[in-house]
């Protein structure tokens, strides 16, 4: 079974910092990998996702995340941090010819952006 | 845009009582999920449906089953509940092609007492 590990569990910054959180997975086979944010009261949305061809994913709000094969990894990143980015992010990964299309996500970072 | 939605926001129940949680989606889509979000914890899969009557166990199905009567509808019943499963529990759907993301509903915050 898949599973997903996110590196950090709470990261505080400050605005305009750089901003990047770790994901691992492990799973012998091909993967589609997303990154989903969560704000405060607000239900769960996805902010950028890979499915094939080019490793950097943009998405959502300046984000981008980058699938690194040999390493199991697909990190998300922003050069610039506003404070409304302060939000609960899940890596998640999904097994390809799995039959289902099930979700495995990662415990979760907490970020909090400090104006 | 996908439409998910959640019969309340929040619930309170008393330990023991029988509780229905339900999920209503206007896309269509063949597969709705049921998680579960604790805090350090993170989204655990309970059950899901890829078809109408058709249901699958997740990484945590005990102490709760699932109803898929219409296409748009998948229920989750806690037949007994208990304190351990005061959570907050989502509901997903999702497309049948191969890109398609989960969409997720508002969630229903439950409190058993």
């Amino acid at each position: 079974a898949q599973s997903v590990s996110q590196h950090n569990h709470h990261v505080i910054l400050s605005e305009a910092a750089s901003l990047e959180l770790g994901c691992n997975y492990s799973y012998g086979g091909t993967v589609n990998l997303f990154w989903y944010v969560q704000y405060p009261g607000q239900h769960l949305q996805l902010l950028l996702k890979y499915f094939s061809g080019d490793p950097l994913v943009k998405g959502i709000k300046g984000f981008e995340a980058e699938f690194i094969k040999s390493k199991f990894s697909f990190n998300l990143r922003k050069p610039s941090v506003q404070w409304s980015d302060t939000a609960e992010y899940f890596c998640a990964v999904s097994p390809l010819n799995s039959g289902y299309s099930t979700l495995t996500f990662g415990k979760g970072t907490m970020l909090l952006v400090s104006p | 845009d996908v439409k998910v939605t959640q019969s309340s926001r929040y619930l309170v129940k008393r330990t023991g009582e029988k509780v229905f949680l339900e999920c209503v989606q206007d896309m269509d889509h063949e597969n709705m999920f049921w998680y579960r979000q604790d805090p350090g914890l993170g989204l655990r899969l309970i059950y899901f449906s890829y078809d109408v009557k058709m249901k699958e166990k997740g990484d945590i199905p005990e102490g709760y089953s699932v109803s898929r009567e219409k296409k748009e509808r998948f229920s989750l019943i806690l037949e007994s509940a208990s304190t351990n499963q005061t959570s907050m529990y989502l509901c997903a759907t999702l497309g049948d092609r191969e890109e398609d993301e989960q969409f997720f509903g508002p969630g229903t915050r439950l409190t058993v007492l």
